[in-house]
Order: structure tokens, then sequence, then C-alpha cells
């Protein structure tokens, strides 16, 4: 079945520090892949997303590339702030859109 | 706000009892799911409906565990005879074709 392995944390950065967050995952066919986020205190929201290789989501400074050959979805972000000090979750569906599969999350806490 | 709701926030009850949670999703999305996340996990997938259909159940979710989806709107699930180990985060999420929207989930503690 679908999985995916995150790296565990917490994180901890100062600010400004770049970021990366280790993603992988084992899939039948071609999933979607998702970078969900959980500030304190609130529900989760999607953050991005790459439905094909070699995709590249963004948003709010963070960025996330499909690829199918090391089978990895790794968040990045070059500069991150305090506000970004969240639980991050890779996630997976498979084509259908249907089961969406998730890491464990790993906690990122940015000090000033 | 025309996001995802969940009803009731937080649910105290004690091992034996029934509970009973709701979700609103977003209303032109015909997918919906329930999810269950304890501390330091990522969210569970329990069950998953298209439309009215409950489409795909989790094998590790009991007999204890109903959800149904009337009409196609909300849906609820149920706990039947609690456990202690049924403490949780309950999350409902909805879809059209996707990403995921989730609620805020709705604690469970079970005494």
């Amino acid at each position: 079945g679908n999985s995916v392995t995150q790296m565990e944390g917490p994180v901890t950065l100062s600010e400004e520090a770049f970021l990366t967050i280790n993603c992988t995952y084992t899939a039948t066919g071609y999933p979607s892949l998702f970078w969900y986020v959980q500030y304190p205190g609130e529900g989760l929201q999607l953050l991005l997303k790459a439905t094909k290789a070699d995709d590249k989501g963004s948003n709010k400074g963070f960025e996330a590339t499909y690829r199918k050959e090391t089978t990895s979805f790794h968040l990045e972000k070059g500069s991150v702030q305090v506000s970004d000090s969240a639980v991050y979750f890779c996630a997976l569906t498979d084509g259908g859109y249907q089961k969406v599969t998730f890491g464990i999350g790993t906690k990122l806490q940015v000090i000033p | 706000d025309t996001g995802v709701s969940q009803d009731p926030r937080h649910k105290i009850t004690k091992r034996g009892q029934n509970v009973t949670f709701r979700c609103d999703p977003i209303s032109e999305h015909n997918r919906l799911y329930w999810y269950r996340q304890t501390l330091g996990q990522g969210p569970e997938f329990l069950t998953y409906f298209q439309n009215e259909a409950q489409l795909e159940k989790s094998r590790l979710l009991s007999d204890r565990f109903s959800a149904e989806r009337p009409k196609g709107s909300f849906s609820t699930l149920e706990i039947q005879r609690t456990e202690q180990g049924d403490s949780a985060m309950y999350l409902c999420a909805s879809s059209l074709k996707g990403a995921l929207f989730f609620g805020s989930g709705t604690q469970l503690s079970v005494l």
C-alpha cells in the first residue's frame, strides 16, 4: 500500500535560516503529493501540491519538487520566520484522489 | 464562513458511552473523509464517502465505529461503547477533486 516517510522532529532553526524537511514515499501508480501545515491551535491547511513528476509546488516561500526517480518531495524554504513555527505533514493520494495517506509530521520551531 | 465545520469541538465522555460527531463539508464538495489523529502522529484514515456512498473503510476501524452521510450532505461519525483508546482528535475533510480541506476537529476524551 501507499506510505509516506518524513524526517522526525522537532527541527529547531534560527530566524532566516534555510529549511529542508525530507519526505519520501512509496506508492503504486502516479500519486499526487502534498504538504499540509498545522499551526498551533488550528486545523490542517494545504500548503502546496504537485500532481506529476518534476512539478514544483510553491506557496508562502515554501517549495517542493516531485522527484519520481528518488520518490521524494522535500520541503524547502530559503529564510524561515518565527511565524513558520508549525507541524508540517507530507501526504500523497492515488490518481483517483481517494484516500490520502499522511506522514507522521515534522514539528518546526523557529527562534528569533 | 464556508469552510468545513465540525461539532462539537470537544467531547468528554465516560468509558462505555456512545458518542456522535457531526461534520458539515464545503457545500459543493462531493467527497468527505474522516480521519483520526493522536498526539505526535499524522492523521490516520478512517473512512471516505463520495456523495452518500461510503466507498472505503479502514481495516483498523472496529465495528464500534459507524459513519453515515445521508443525502450526500453532512456526515456523522458514531462510536459505540467508547474505550479509553478512542481518545483522539477526529478530523473531517472534504474535497471536490484533489486537496482536502479540513475542519478544526472534535477532540474526544474518554475517561
